[in-house]
């Protein structure tokens, strides 16, 4: 149980396109979801939380506009990284908290995303 | 504020040699602290937690850790290591800001283990 997924696993795209990144919770819900960065050989950031049906929480220093998340539903959470820049190339990883679970501490983590810009 | 150190960037070792991560946190109030492990290019996989009770925890792959409040660690064990472990280890506390349980992570210990 407790599996979190993301979509797609590697991407590469063009300077000034826009990446859109899926994290999936499969066999719970999660009203909560937190999006991190990670930079080669550095730890993770967090970049923001994720609320579904609200708007997100940005951490400091994190821009709303570059970087759009939405949580539609209370398994998915999505982040567009819009007008991506090649500084924007990272490992970015969601999380989620498994609502069910009296929405303990422990986050699930999901595999994560390459983002390479060009 | 709440931090965490690993005082170790890198920590070389010999397959079936006990080896320990050091974590050592910083906060004012009470935490939970975690041990997650990463391997290349994959997310984290939770290793054992500490929320209260007793300070011993023990987790999965054969790893515990010790929650000792007096000096702020919780230090990562396992008597015997394998090929396998090697991977990036990352100590983390719970913070609570915002409205949620946030995670604040260390710089990671990279973890290999030499045959």
């Amino acid at each position: 149980g407790a599996v979190v997924s993301q979509h797609p696993s590697r991407v590469i795209c063009k300077s000034g396109t826009s990446v859109k990144i899926e994290c999936r919770s499969l066999d719970f819900q999660a009203t909560t979801m937190f999006w991190y960065r990670q930079f080669p050989k550095q730890s993770l950031m967090l970049m923001a939380t994720s609320n579904e049906g609200s708007k997100a929480t940005y951490e400091q220093g994190v821009e709303k506009d570059k970087f759009l998340i939405n949580h539609a539903s209370l398994t998915l959470s999505t982040l567009t990284v819009t007008s991506a820049h090649p500084e924007d190339s990272s490992f970015y990883i969601c999380s989620a908290r498994d609502l069910g679970n009296g929405g303990g501490n422990e986050q699930f983590f999901g595999p994560g995303t390459r983002l390479t810009v060009l | 504020a709440q931090s965490v150190t690993q005082l170790d960037s890198q920590v070389p070792v010999f397959e079936e040699a006990p080896v320990e991560l050091r974590c050592n946190y910083s906060s004012s109030v009470s935490v939970y602290l975690f041990w997650y492990v990463q391997y290349p290019n994959q997310g984290l996989q939770l290793l054992l937690k500490y929320l209260s009770g007793s300070t011993l925890v023990k987790g999965i792959n054969g790893f515990e850790a010790e929650f000792n409040k007096s000096q702020t660690s919780f230090h990562l064990r396992k008597p015997s290591v394998h090929i396998s472990d090697t991977a990036e280890y990352f100590c983390a506390v719970s913070r609570f800001s915002g409205g949620y349980n946030k995670l604040i992570f260390g710089a990671g210990t990279r973890l290999a283990v030499h045959p």
